[in-house]
């Protein structure tokens, strides 16, 4: 089945600097890659997909890059503010089924 | 805006007794997930219905938790006996047809 790694496990970044999230996927069938956003307590919040007819994709402060070659995916987070302070989430889909594998999660910490 | 509905937020119970949680989707949306999410990790699909079928439960321990879709909209799902490893996170979500996920904001499960 599918694999997902992701990288760093956590990450400190100082407010209004760049953020950025790897990873990497098994199943060259992968067509769908999501980002959650999870903060304490409650449901991942989905915050930016990428398709994998797509390489880039953008809204506002974060990107989402994608190479279908190398078979990995990155997230980036510009002008960070102390609200991205959260867990977030790679996911792959493989295109049949609709099942999405997560990958194991990035802490990500704005110290203001 | 709509959103994935989730009860109980919070059980405690004891090991060897029996829980079980509701999750109501999103309306109109015909796929229904079941995710359990251990503390520091990433989700991981237990059960997915299409309407009220089950399209995959390979990764449900079907001796002791099961799952029902019966009119195709709200979901249960069950455990008995719990044990002291099913403590986690179980998230609820909902999808259209090979789309985008929505998640509930999840029931916390301890067992002692």
């Amino acid at each position: 089945g599918e694999n997902v790694e992701q990288h760093p496990s956590t990450l400190s970044v100082q407010e209004g600097d760049s953020a950025v999230i790897k990873c990497t996927y098994s199943d060259s069938a992968s067509n769908y890659f999501p980002w959650y956003k999870q903060e304490l307590g409650k449901g991942p919040q989905l915050i930016i997909d990428i398709r994998s007819n797509v390489g880039e994709k953008k809204d506002q402060r974060i990107a989402v890059t994608l190479n279908k070659t190398a078979k990995h995916f990155s997230l980036h987070i510009t002008e960070t503010q102390p609200e991205d302070s959260a867990v977030y989430f790679c996911a792959a889909r493989i295109a049949a089924g609709n099942k999405l594998t997560f990958g194991g999660g990035t802490r990500v910490l704005v110290k203001p | 805006e709509a959103e994935v509905a989730q009860s109980p937020r919070y059980k405690i119970t004891e090991k060897s007794q029996a829980v079980a949680f509701w999750c109501d989707p999103i309306s109109g949306h015909a796929t229904l997930y079941w995710y359990r999410q251990i503390l520091g990790q990433g989700p991981e699909l237990l059960v997915q219905f299409q309407d009220e079928s089950v399209v995959d439960d390979s990764q449900l321990p079907k001796d002791r938790f099961s799952a029902e879709r019966l009119k195709g909209v709200d979901s249960t799902l069950k455990i008995q006996p719990a044990e002291l490893g099913d403590s986690a996170m179980y998230l609820c979500a909902s999808s259209r047809r090979q789309d985008v996920q929505f998640f509930g904001p999840g029931t916390r499960l301890t067992v002692l």
